[in-house]
């Protein structure tokens, strides 16, 4: 089974700056099974990237995504305070089928 | 619009079944381009998928490791439905438990319609 780790835990940055989280898999994952979530406070996760660096309907252009092979990368442009929440990582494998998550990173707006 | 309107008890005995049970609109249960999930989260294990079941002419399941055996999610194609069903149940199935939509876009899976979460406590 394939183990995401995520760093930083915590990040804690002022609006207007550039949130920057990785995702690094113990196993190489296929690109197109990447994903990326935010889970706001008291919500349920919504679908953020797919496919490693496609944004999901709805997302604005400041969130993208990026990397390969076991290194994933969520880039959050010109912080906003809306965009207080814990994101996710999320890899899919297929033999067995099977979603597995990092175990998130919690971005504060001071 | 897909909506995902789950229900059930929120709090359950030690050994005790688990039931849950999660209404779509804006979909059918048995599309063929969709899968339905229940996936949990908790503070110990964060977000763990738990398995799914969908339609290809024929109904198909898979279950996560960790609680197979102990799981089955069924299709109701009448009330639009799926169901959750989690035996001998412990503390450790404490979590708020989401009914999730799978679906491919481009031949990329992706998880993309979530109900609300029914937190679930084990406790006699």
């Amino acid at each position: 089974e394939v183990v995401l780790t995520q760093s930083p835990g915590t990040l804690s940055l002022s609006p207007g700056e550039r949130a920057t989280i990785s995702c690094r898999a113990s196993q190489t994952v296929t690109s197109p099974y990447l994903a990326w979530y935010q889970q706001k406070p008291g919500q349920a996760p919504r679908l953020l990237i797919y496919g490693a660096s496609i944004r999901a309907t709805g997302i604005p252009d400041r969130f993208s995504g990026s990397g390969s092979g076991t290194d994933f990368t969520l880039t959050i442009d010109r912080l906003e305070a809306e965009d207080v929440a814990v994101y996710y990582c999320q890899q899919y494998g297929y033999s067995p089928p099977t979603y597995s998550f990092g175990q998130g990173t919690k971005l504060e707006i001071k | 619009q897909v909506q995902l309107q789950q229900s059930g008890p929120g709090l359950v005995k030690p050994s005790q079944t688990l039931s849950l049970t999660c209404v779509i609109s804006g979909d059918s249960v048995s599309t063929h381009s969709g899968t339905w999930n229940w996936i949990r989260q908790s503070p110990s294990r964060g977000l763990e998928w738990l398995g799914r079941t969908y339609y290809r002419s024929i109904w198909y399941n898979d279950y996560a490791v960790s609680v197979k055996g102990r799981i089955t999610i069924t299709p109701d194609t009448s009330k639009n439905q799926l169901s959750l069903q989690l035996n001998s149940v412990t503390p450790e199935d404490t979590a708020v438990y989401y009914c999730v939509r799978g679906f491919w876009i481009g031949g990329t899976p992706t998880l993309d319609y979530w109900g609300l979460g029914t937190l679930v406590t084990v406790s006699s």
